[in-house]
């Protein structure tokens, strides 16, 4: 998946931990997404941001914050990790609206 | 809102057979529609796209998908499937109007074998 690189790949989290999960994007896309995908529900939106400075809500945004400080970056923090947070996390990108995302590899993320 | 519903949560099929993933979607206003595969321990790649013209609307790969606005269905095909086409499709959703995000189903995992 050129172009959208998150780090990191994989991460072990202890309940009460704070984590932030990066997303770089080099297409000049305005907009920026990220969504986690669990098993039996497919892909649900945690927060998305439609241009450089603007963040919104998805479907599940409870216990996440967001940043947008750049065109190019897009970061996820959890700030007090919950084992209902073990997902795999994907940022997502696109222009012109939802004309193709382009998909990073994903995050995988545990929370014991 | 928009919602999409996929109902067949595994398909399997032998190779070189034909095969059908279905997709449902339930919107009040006019939608684009999307498929995308999954493969193992990969992102999401963008398979076709609906926006708007001809309802038959074909993709990467040798799979093509129908709009059906009447039976508000995007289902997805491919006439002979091949092993490198186990994998998990992802039929998505978005109003006309914002375009601002996707909404996707829950998926259908491929399973091709000899």
């Amino acid at each position: 998946n050129a172009g959208v690189t998150q780090t990191p790949k994989f991460q072990v989290l202890k309940t009460g931990q704070s984590m932030t999960l990066q997303c770089a994007q080099d297409m000049n896309h305005n907009s920026m997404y990220w969504y986690r995908q669990d098993p039996g529900m497919g892909l649900r939106l945690i927060y998305y941001s439609a241009s450089e400075g603007t963040t919104d809500k998805g479907e599940v945004p409870n216990g996440y914050n967001v940043s947008r400080l750049n065109k190019r970056e897009f970061s996820l923090r959890l700030e007090s990790a919950a084992p209902s947070q073990t997902s795999v996390y994907f940022c997502a990108t696109s222009s012109e609206g939802v004309y193709g995302y382009t998909f990073g590899s994903g995050t995988r993320l545990t929370v014991v | 809102a928009q919602s999409v519903t996929q109902l067949d949560s595994q398909v399997p099929v032998f190779e070189e057979a034909p095969v059908e993933l279905r997709c449902n979607y339930s919107s009040s206003v006019s939608v684009y529609l999307f498929w995308y595969v999954q493969y193992p321990n990969q992102g999401l790649q963008l398979l076709l796209k609906y926006l708007s013209g001809s309802t038959l609307v074909k993709g990467i790969n040798g799979f093509e998908a129908e709009f059906n606005k009447s039976q508000t269905s995007f289902h997805l095909r491919k006439p002979s499937v091949h092993i490198s086409d186990t994998a998990e499709y992802f039929c998505a959703v978005t109003d006309t109007g914002t375009a601002s995000k996707l909404t996707f189903g829950t998926g259908t995992r491929l399973q091709v074998t000899l």
